[in-house]
């Protein structure tokens, strides 16, 4: 059983259109992390959420931490095809040992 | 900053061989080191949690005397898959955190390991 589940698990756009992806979890974290990772490669860290309620943006990527932090959301305005890869969250608790999420594999056509 | 290498990027092997994967910490000092698999389409399952100086600490059903974990510097942790068999064929990658409360982990670029 996943510790936080992630969905879609899959979703195809064409570029220009807006994506959403949750991460939800009925655990408290101390902190949720979001990655980016391509085929073959390690993840790469997006962004660290920390504080209940935050909202981060990254140019056109935009993160927000549930106000009881077990849920998060990566909301990407305007995909480009650069944006295709898989994308997982991953919660952190007191142990600091990261829960990923089963990821969301993001295609976005040009 | 914060970058972890991994090395080697892959690697084939016989059955019945060792196979010792190599994470480093570049700019950073690493106190804990994590270690992870992951198999195709799938997400990352932590194999161990590897502290500088002290024994690794290993997940649920990971057999600690196949994966040998060795973090013998604060930039440095080594995984030796022992005797690997075709099922041990795997994506392995590391991460590396600056510990003292920080939850991130900067991940390497991962090892793809096949067994023959």
């Amino acid at each position: 059983t996943q510790l936080l589940e992630q969905s879609p698990q899959f979703l195809s756009i064409q570029e220009g259109e807006n994506l959403t992806v949750y991460c939800n979890s009925s655990s408290v974290f101390s902190s949720l992390q979001w990655y980016r990772q391509e085929p073959g490669e390690g993840p790469v860290l997006l962004v660290t959420v920390v504080t209940g309620g935050e909202v981060k943006k990254l140019k056109r990527l935009t993160f927000q931490f549930g106000d009881a932090r077990k849920d998060s959301s990566l909301h990407i305005t305007a995909a480009q095809p650069g944006d295709t890869g898989l994308y997982l969250c991953a919660g952190a608790r007191n142990d600091y040992k990261l829960s990923f999420g089963a990821g969301t594999t993001v295609t976005v056509r040009a | 900053g914060a970058v972890v290498s991994q090395h080697p990027s892959r690697v084939i092997c016989k059955s019945g061989t060792s196979v010792k994967i190599e994470c480093r910490s570049l700019d950073f000092q690493a106190t804990t080191m994590f270690w992870y698999r992951q198999f195709p389409k799938q997400s990352l399952m932590l194999m161990a949690t590897s502290n500088e100086g002290s024994k690794a600490t290993y997940e649920q059903g990971v057999e600690k005397d196949k994966f040998l974990i060795n973090h013998a510097s604060l930039t440095l942790s080594t995984l030796t898959v022992t005797s690997a068999h075709p099922e041990d064929s795997s994506f392995y990658i590391c991460s590396a955190s600056f510990g003292g409360g920080t939850d991130t982990q900067y991940f390497g670029p991962g090892t793809r390991l096949t067994v023959l």
